[in-house]
């Protein structure tokens, strides 16, 4: 049961150009979601979020996009830079702000950012 | 910047054997969890725990596995008797406990092979 799908799961990009990384997901009840990047022999590093009550989040390079009527959130990095290269993975969860917090993560997708 | 330290970074063990996985959260962080990834795969939910009780676990997590938090800064899961596929990055991470849309922080892992 996939509640949270990339169906990406590698994508390469120029050094300097845009990268779009989509997720999915389907379960409604969703309301906080989560980017994190993920390098070899590490564990995921958070990178971005966005609450349901909001579509848009900038953080520098770094934009997440929700439409919720669509169940679709994705992640925009621009400019790319070949740092960027890792897993990035897509994360969400029913944020009541107690305990019960869990995070479904997508499978990932491997991001190729080329000199 | 604090982090979640995980140790060891590499856990060798044979098929039936106990193993103790160790973290150090976040000082201050009150909410604590397990995840873990089998090569190829997404990274799955074990357990949360929070108030020296767990809160959630999935189907994962069986009567073989067990968490605990001995002291005021370690937090550790246990598997009794180790299967073949249990192999798998294991994963801690912790959660501040103050606002409810936060991220959780993750350790670098325990690569644990069971042969």
């Amino acid at each position: 049961d996939q509640q949270v799908k990339q169906n990406s799961p590698s994508l390469s990009v120029q050094e300097g150009r845009i990268s779009i990384l989509n997720c999915d997901y389907t379960n409604s009840m969703f309301d906080y979601f989560l980017w994190y990047k993920k390098y070899p022999a590490e564990g995921p590093t958070f990178l971005i979020s966005i609450s349901s009550i909001k579509d848009k989040n900038e953080d520098g390079r770094f934009t997440v996009f929700l439409n919720k009527s669509a169940k679709h959130l994705s992640l925009h990095i621009v400019p790319s830079q070949p740092g960027d290269s890792a897993v990035y993975f897509c994360a969400a969860t029913i944020n009541s702000g107690g305990s019960n917090y869990k995070l479904t993560f997508g499978k990932g997708t491997l991001l190729t950012v080329n000199p | 910047e604090p982090e979640v330290t995980q140790t060891p970074s590499h856990q060798v063990t044979q098929m039936g054997q106990e193993v103790i996985l160790r973290c150090v959260p976040i000082s201050n962080h009150l909410y604590f969890y397990w995840y873990r990834q089998i090569l190829g795969q997404k990274v799955e939910f074990l357990v949360s725990f929070y108030n020296n009780e767990i809160s959630e676990k999935s189907e994962i997590f069986d009567d073989q596995f067990s968490v605990e938090r001995p002291d005021g800064s370690n937090f550790t899961l246990k598997i009794r008797s180790t299967k073949l596929e249990d192999s798998a990055m294991y994963f801690c991470a912790s959660r501040d406990h103050k606002a409810p849309n936060t991220e959780a922080f993750f350790g670098q892992g325990t690569r644990l092979t069971v042969v």
